[in-house]
């Protein structure tokens, strides 16, 4: 299995609802990235997970809530999101070192 | 983290080759340089990446300057599936990986 899996694709949340995203991979990659990405714009990094725990939080806002269960699963818990939030959120592995990242599909989020 | 400058937008021919160029002039001594592509509605996707040498894949070759302050990425022959957006990465070690603006590659028929 050489693919990050994202889910939900879309998702369309209220600013006073809680949801979560949820990024699954197994290929054995200790290192686990969550990055925002707005339209016509560059992915940017949000955080980063190495050998299950959070190594890098680029000052994210505290309604974006990271947590990883095990190797394999990374979630980002969504609270009172506003509608500026709304963007591709793109989950992706890796070594850590000089290999090549992968990318999942992202997750459409659209807050109303 | 090394500065990059890459063309916002680039146009070739289907079944031509391509050359993407981006200049990392401010690279460190142990920064890999590596490249990303973006294809629409999707996340970015590994390309290929380099430290001093001339690399090749089944996707891409790419040709480092001797000085290593710019390198180019060559699409040997274009197809309408390679129209993407290039982003080109010093990245050194188990540093983070952080997208400068890149260039959009449109593929004409």
């Amino acid at each position: 299995d050489t693919e990050v899996t994202q889910t939900p694709k879309h998702l369309v949340m209220g600013m006073t609802n809680k949801k979560s995203l949820k990024c699954e991979q197994h290929m054995g990659h200790r290192a686990m990235y969550w990055y925002k990405q707005k339209a016509k714009k560059p992915p940017e990094l949000m955080f980063v997970y190495s050998y299950e725990k959070l190594s890098i939080n680029e000052s994210v806002p505290s309604r974006f809530s990271p947590e990883c269960p095990n190797s394999s699963l990374l979630n980002l818990h969504l609270h009172a999101l506003q509608p500026e939030d709304s963007a591709l959120y793109l989950c992706a592995s890796g070594d850590g070192h000089f290999g090549g990242y992968t990318f999942g599909s992202g997750t459409r989020l659209t807050v109303v | 983290d090394a500065k990059t400058t890459q063309p916002n937008s680039m146009e070739s021919n289907e079944e031509e080759p391509v050359h993407l160029p981006c200049n990392h002039s401010t690279i460190s001594g142990t920064d890999y340089i590596h490249w990303y592509r973006q294809l629409p509605s999707q996340g970015p996707e590994y390309v290929i990446h380099g430290l001093t040498s001339n690399v090749n894949n089944r996707m891409a070759s790419l040709a480092i300057a001797e000085d290593r302050k710019s390198s180019t990425l060559i699409l040997h022959r274009a197809t309408l599936r390679d129209a993407a957006v290039y982003y080109c990465i010093p990245k050194q070690g188990a540093q983070k990986l952080v997208f400068g603006q890149g260039t959009r590659l449109t593929i004409n028929p």
